[in-house]
């Protein structure tokens, strides 16, 4: 069936550093990809997403582009703040198996320090 | 504002004690489900709605109830709750099931139960 790996945090950076968060998945057909976002106390929030191939995905800064070759979708921002300390999940939602069905990963903890 | 409201946030009862969860959004989204989100378990869905008066099992549907008797209200019901049901639970909804479309969720409500 389909499925969604990501890396395990914590995730641990200073403030302006590079972040990546990588996502792979495997599944039938042609999923669209999602990066959710959750702060402390709060629910998931769309933050990307990209529903084809090669599609690039962007949103306050984050990036992450549909790589069908490599079955992947990595999540990157190039200068992180404070703000962006929040737990990221990838998710597949399938046009096959599963028919419309979400899959997340586990989700990455990201901790931005000062 | 578009949304999707849960209601409680925060919820401690006692075991055996009937309590319902109620989640409505204002979208006109066709699609709804119910996640419980556990530590090292990630988010697992519990129950899913197509449309009005048709639900079908997620991944973890024993110890749940749902109806969807308007477009608008999905709730999920504890019949006689147990203390492996104590998690953090969200409600989510998409305006379709197809796989362009990406979720919105509630704020979550924290469920213990004693």
């Amino acid at each position: 069936g389909d499925s969604v790996t990501q890396m395990e945090g914590p995730v641990t950076l200073s403030e302006e550093a590079f972040l990546t968060i990588n996502c792979t998945y495997t599944a039938t057909g042609y999923p669209s990809l999602f990066w959710y976002v959750q702060y402390p106390g709060e629910g998931l929030q769309l933050l990307l997403k990209a529903t084809k191939a090669d599609d690039k995905g962007s949103n306050k800064g984050f990036e992450a582009t549909y790589r069908k070759e490599t079955t992947s979708f990595h999540l990157e921002k190039g200068s992180v703040q404070v703000s962006d300390s929040a737990v990221y999940f990838c998710a597949l939602r399938g046009t096959t198996d599963s028919w419309g069905k979400f899959q997340f990963g586990a989700g990455t903890q990201v901790v931005v320090t000062p | 504002e578009a949304q999707v409201t849960q209601n409680p946030r925060y919820l401690i009862t006692v075991t055996g004690k009937k309590l319902t969860v109620t989640c409505s959004q204002n979208m006109n989204h066709e699609y709804m489900s119910w996640y419980r989100q556990d530590p090292g378990l990630g988010l697992r869905q519990i129950y899913y709605s197509m449309n009005v008066e048709v639900t079908d099992k997620g991944d973890v549907p024993e110890g749940y109830k749902v109806s969807r008797k308007e477009k608008r209200n999905f709730p999920l019901i504890l019949e006689s709750p147990s203390p492996n049901q104590t998690s953090l639970y969200f409600c989510a909804s998409s305006l379709k099931q197809g796989a362009n479309y990406g979720y919105t969720f509630g704020s979550g409500t924290r469920l213990t139960v004693v």
